[in-house]
């Protein structure tokens, strides 16, 4: 079955480390999203990427990384410049500007 | 910049109780609205969605919302909530000209049995 995966399911580091969090899709869609989501905000953008070896800023880019080596993958790097790295990641597809999006388990991220 | 208010934080209703979630919407364009269910411990799932046409979109399990341009809004609604409702509620727009989706803070909906 075609789907998004997100691994790890629950991440630990220690405060100053950075952590690369892993999202591969399968669907074949174009577009990826990384969502920061914090109990009482919503989801908040963090990367998005329309195209291989392309990718933009969201909302709160300050204190992450994004690569768009290949079609199915689409890393998130949270770096020990992000204040506040502890929350709830959902990466997320789709095919096109005008379809909606497909989302992953999610990656807890506990940084301490 | 494009962006969604969700005015509710939590909702609690009775079983059989109408549900009428606000979305408001502040974007100059043309607009892609989507509602988007959490159901407890699952990943988000889209309930359903507005490209044009109908302002009065119907979704899964009972739901529907109605665009009002003139208000900017895209509430969502369900005649008689079950407890299997019993979800976050997030509300999402994209502007026609753009390539990323906003959401709101969403809603939890808690229902009585």
């Amino acid at each position: 079955d075609g789907g998004i995966t997100q691994s790890p399911k629950y991440l630990f580091r220690k405060e100053g480390q950075n952590v690369t969090l892993s999202c591969e899709q399968n669907l074949n869609h174009d577009a990826m999203y990384w969502y920061r989501q914090d109990p009482g905000q919503g989801l908040r953008l963090i990367y998005y990427s329309q195209i291989v070896n392309d990718f933009q800023k969201g909302d709160i880019a300050e204190g992450y990384s994004v690569s768009r080596e290949k079609k199915e993958s689409f890393p998130l790097t949270v770096t020990s410049a992000q204040k506040n790295p502890t929350a709830f990641y959902l990466c997320a597809s789709s095919t096109r500007r005008s379809s909606p999006l497909h989302f992953g388990n999610g990656t807890r991220l506990t940084v301490t | 910049a494009q962006s969604v208010s969700q005015h509710n934080h939590h909702v609690i209703l009775s079983e059989a109780a109408s549900l009428e979630l606000g979305c408001n919407y502040s974007y100059g364009g043309t607009v892609n609205l989507f509602w988007y269910v959490q159901y407890p411990g699952q990943h988000l799932q889209l309930l359903l969605k507005y490209f044009s046409g109908d302002p009065l979109v119907k979704g899964i399990k009972g739901f529907e919302a109605e665009f009002i341009k003139s208000k900017f809004s895209f509430n969502l609604r369900k005649p008689s909530v079950q407890w299997s409702d019993t979800a976050e509620y997030f509300c999402a727009v994209r502007g026609s000209s753009a390539s990323k989706i906003i959401f709101g803070s969403g809603t939890r909906l808690s229902i009585r049995p």
